[in-house]
């Protein structure tokens, strides 16, 4: 069975920093790109960061382009974002989703990680 | 970006109806666009892909139609369960966006 698990949400501070990691489980991790999506509360979804297979060919939405960096370990099942300078607007919960076949449509998402952005 | 817009917003309707909920892409976008239903506290799951083509898994109930800037999910015989809100998204290029999300109430 095909699972997702994300890890690494909480409270921070704004210009602070957390570490998202994603275990997958259930599937060849190493076969499919990866991305991250993350829905405000109350509020829409709002696709974040997109990693191929082999972690090199990577995109960024304009709204974390230099401060987010993802990346990824397939042998050990893992997806990570390393977010930075944290503002409160990227309050949200984050989910970590698979690729189908590199046509950025999701066919599994993890349950998601809140990150609150608060002084 | 490519604007995703939504119609309705919110919608009520009842067991046994016939339901359809219409997006509309800023510019063309073949028919990469799929649709998600996400109920409260949970995570989206995938209905549609490709504009028609149905989800493993996913009740026959549910349909996709249409191509370019147009599109249209449909549910024929709405169920209780299928209560929540629907996201459609394109994937047409990078970044991939949704729109704003339809809220169906039973």
């Amino acid at each position: 069975e095909v699972e997702l698990v994300e890890s690494g949400g909480g409270l921070v501070q704004p210009g602070g920093s957390l570490r998202l990691s994603c275990a997958a489980s259930g599937f060849t991790l190493s076969s499919y790109w990866m991305h991250w999506v993350r829905q405000a509360p109350g509020k829409g979804l709002v696709w974040v960061s997109r990693i191929d297979s082999a972690g090199s060919n990577i995109a960024y939405a304009d709204s974390v382009k230099g401060r987010f960096s993802i990346s990824r370990d397939n042998a050990k099942n893992t997806v990570y974002m390393q977010m930075n300078s944290l503002r409160v607007e990227d309050t949200a919960v984050y989910y970590c989703v698979r690729d189908v076949d590199t046509s950025m449509v999701g066919d599994y998402w993890g349950q998601g990680t809140l990150v609150t952005v608060s002084s | 970006d490519i604007q995703m817009t939504q119609s309705p917003s919110s919608l009520s309707a009842s067991v046994g109806d016939r339901v359809a909920i219409t997006c509309r892409a800023s510019q063309s976008i073949s028919n990469s666009l799929n649709w998600y239903q996400q109920k409260p506290g949970k995570a989206p799951k995938l209905l549609i892909y490709a504009a028609s083509s149905l989800q493993s898994g996913v009740p026959s109930r549910f349909s996709g139609s249409g191509s370019g800037t147009d599109f249209t999910l449909s549910i024929s015989s709405l169920q209780p369960e299928d209560f929540g809100t629907y996201y459609c998204q394109q994937s047409y290029i990078t970044p991939c966006t949704f729109g704003q999300g339809t809220k169906l109430e039973i």
